[in-house]
């Protein structure tokens, strides 16, 4: 099956900077890129998703790139604000319902 | 609109119990999803509803698990014999149709404790 394995596990960094996530994918079937984030004691909620015929996506200060070849992508949070602290979960799909997740990073933003 | 509940919200048993979780998905959502979510770690993939009928139960551990969606819309978790190991947090999620990887919107949780 899918194995998603994603990278740091945990993350610190001062308010205003930018914050990477990056996770690797073993099927290359897999089409759709999810990224959920989930405070503490929380749901996990949907912030963005890619498919595998978009390189790139925005939306505000949260991006997300796909590299096929490589097949791994990343989560970008710019200009990072005290309320981004979470755990953020990547995810694949080959098959548009069964998602397989990644271990989580923990993002702390310092004031 | 009101999102996926889940109840109840935490369940502790003992070792050998039976037990039910009950998802109440987004309404006129067809996709039911449920996942297992341990300390630490990110979401587990157990069973998929499209509709009434499990389209696919592959991520259940064992044939102690069982998913039920008798009307397409609530959908209840039975565990049985529940071991320690059992013990997570049990994630349902929802989206308006199935294989079209619509957003999948979770609930809060069920947190059990097998003692």
């Amino acid at each position: 099956g899918e194995n998603v394995e994603q990278h740091p596990s945990t993350l610190s960094v001062q308010e205003g900077d930018s914050a990477v996530i990056k996770c690797t994918y073993s099927d290359s079937a897999s089409n759709y890129f999810p990224w959920y984030k989930q405070e503490l004691g929380k749901r996990p909620q949907l912030i963005i998703d890619i498919r595998s015929n978009v390189g790139e996506k925005k939306d505000q200060r949260i991006a997300v790139t796909l590299n096929k070849t490589a097949k791994h992508f990343s989560l970008h949070i710019t200009e990072t604000q005290p309320e981004d602290s979470a755990v953020y979960f990547c995810a694949a799909s080959k098959n548009d319902y069964k998602l397989s997740f990644g271990a989580g990073t923990t993002v702390t933003v310092r004031a | 609109g009101a999102g996926v509940s889940q109840t109840p919200s935490n369940k502790v048993t003992e070792k050998g119990k039976y037990v039910e979780l009950r998802c109440d998905p987004i309404s006129g959502h067809t996709a039911l999803y449920w996942y297992r979510q341990s300390l630490g770690q990110g979401p587990e993939f157990l069973i998929y509803f499209q509709g009434t009928g499990a389209a696919d139960d592959s991520g259940l551990p064992n044939d102690r698990f069982f998913a039920v969606r008798p009307e397409g819309s609530v959908s209840t978790l039975k565990i049985q014999r529940t071991e320690r190991g059992d013990s997570a947090v049990y994630l349902c999620a929802s989206s308006l149709q199935a294989g079209a990887a619509d957003t999948q919107y979770f609930g809060p949780g069920t947190r059990l404790t097998v003692l």
